[in-house]
């Protein structure tokens, strides 16, 4: 049950793309196309950004996009916002136990 | 509206128990397996327990197995969360979360897509 890696900062002027990077292994990222990714402002419950690698739920602006390859998923952020500035955490299921969570990773805008 | 309230943290001494409860409304409870993840102060999102839609599977994390339970009650709408043999460690925001469901049964794990506002267990003698 080791956590999934991720960059601890990544940073970005508004209008520029980020990516976060999410590193596991095969028995979780690269076993399944289950990764979801949440964001968490200070203070506040994470918010599902991102499912099944590469999906949006409804209302998640299309800005945000993630994929995978191999054992490592990402997730990129376009056009970059002033209230994208946050926490961003990856997780994968797993089998049994079914989750893992990443490192968790801040991004901020310059 | 889909909403959990999370209730039951408090100050513990270490070795001691906590009832964490999480109330559910606006959707078929049964229908989705349900999670709780912690946050320790400063530190990241740790996933600690899941169960399914029946509450027939059960799923701890290493930390906490033989300490934690996890259960829920379908008629009530509500999942629970005993917490035993409290360590200081365990001193966290507990959040319970719901999946996304969408596999075609209650025992899927894939997302989750709707969390509450936490509780907060705090254990300091």
């Amino acid at each position: 049950q080791s956590a999934l890696t991720q960059p601890r900062s990544v940073s970005g002027s508004p209008g520029q793309s980020v990516t976060i990077s999410c590193t596991g292994s095969s028995s979780d990222v690269g076993g399944y196309n289950y990764v979801s990714w949440y964001q968490q402002h200070p203070g506040k419950a994470p918010k599902l950004m991102i499912y099944d690698v590469s999906k949006r739920p409804s209302g998640v602006p299309d800005r945000f996009s993630g994929s995978k390859s191999g054992n490592t998923a990402s997730l990129t952020i376009s056009g970059l916002q002033a209230e994208d500035e946050a926490d961003y955490y990856c997780c994968s299921y797993a089998g049994s136990p079914p989750y893992v969570f990443g490192t968790g990773t801040k991004v901020t805008v310059l | 509206e889909v909403q959990l309230l999370e209730s039951g943290g408090g100050l513990v001494q270490p070795g001691g128990s906590l009832r964490l409860s999480c109330a559910a409304s606006g959707f078929t409870f049964s229908g989705y397996a349900m999670s709780w993840v912690r946050q320790a102060p400063g530190r990241g999102l740790d996933w600690v327990s899941s169960i399914s839609g029946s509450g027939t599977s059960t799923y701890y994390a290493d930390s906490v197995k033989g300490r934690f339970t996890v259960s829920r009650d379908n008629s009530r709408n509500t999942l629970y969360l005993q917490l035993n043999s409290l360590r200081a460690e365990d001193t966290a925001l507990y959040y319970c979360a719901k999946d996304k469901g969408g596999c075609g049964s209650t025992n899927c794990y894939y997302g989750l897509d709707v969390w509450g506002q936490g509780t907060t267990v705090t254990v300091s003698s």
